[in-house]
């Protein structure tokens, strides 16, 4: 199975703040790792696919880059709608499909 | 808008079978996988397994040989089994949706929470 790895666990950030969460491969994943976020008892959201693509509906605060087995989410200007869970997913292999532990983005 | 809803109990038995049903509403199941995923604290976001619209199935070996999942077009819906549960089966379960050529989740059900309990 391909281990998916992110830091931090949890981050605490204010309004307005640049955020970065990092996700790590066990073994390389080319491109093939999407980012969810999860709000408080609702399900994932797709955020990114293919590590940088932009799912429609999406603010542009939201960015993804990486390759390989080194990706990261960057989210600017931190709105208080984006306190929540983020998880990162590989694609490249299954099965099985494997997700990250989970980044908490918390009010500092 | 394509939508997603799990069905079934709430609380199951340890040894027994679960059933899971997801329904599909706003559009057809061409060219996605199908796929079935829990989250509980303890394990996080676990992928359980897809089946894909030609009726191929994939589960996640973890889960050995107790997964079925299938599927009934006429109803737009596809299903889960999952045999000789035990405590650590307790989970919210998503049905999700996910494209074939780039096989994201892009559609989530909204959970259903099962109970492992005698």
């Amino acid at each position: 199975d391909i281990q998916m790895t992110q830091s931090p666990s949890a981050l605490s950030a204010s309004v307005g703040d640049r955020v970065i969460i990092t996700c790590r491969a066990s073994q390389s994943i080319s491109g093939s790792l999407a980012w969810y976020q999860q709000r408080a008892g609702k399900a994932p959201k797709l955020l990114m696919y293919s590590a940088s693509g932009l799912q429609r509906g999406v603010p542009s605060r939201f960015s993804g880059s990486g390759s390989g087995t080194e990706f990261t989410l960057t989210i600017n200007n931190l709105q208080p709608e984006d306190f929540a869970t983020y998880y990162c997913q590989q694609y490249a292999a299954h099965p099985p499909w494997t997700f990250g532990q989970g980044t908490k983005v918390e009010i500092k | 808008q394509m939508q997603l809803q799990e069905s079934g109990p709430g609380l199951v038995k340890p040894s027994e079978t679960l059933s899971l049903t997801c329904t599909v509403s706003g559009g057809s199941f061409s060219s996605y996988y199908w796929s079935w995923i829990r989250q509980s604290p303890e394990k996080g976001l676990e992928w359980i397994g897809y089946i894909f619209h030609s009726g191929v199935t994939r589960s996640n070996p973890s889960f050995e040989s107790r997964v079925t999942i299938s599927v009934d077009t006429s109803k737009s819906q596809f299903s889960l089994k999952l045999t000789s549960l035990t405590a650590s089966d307790t989970a919210v379960y998503y049905c999700a949706r996910a494209g074939g050529f780039r096989p994201a989740f892009d559609i989530w059900g909204q959970g259903t929470r099962v109970s492992v309990s005698s």
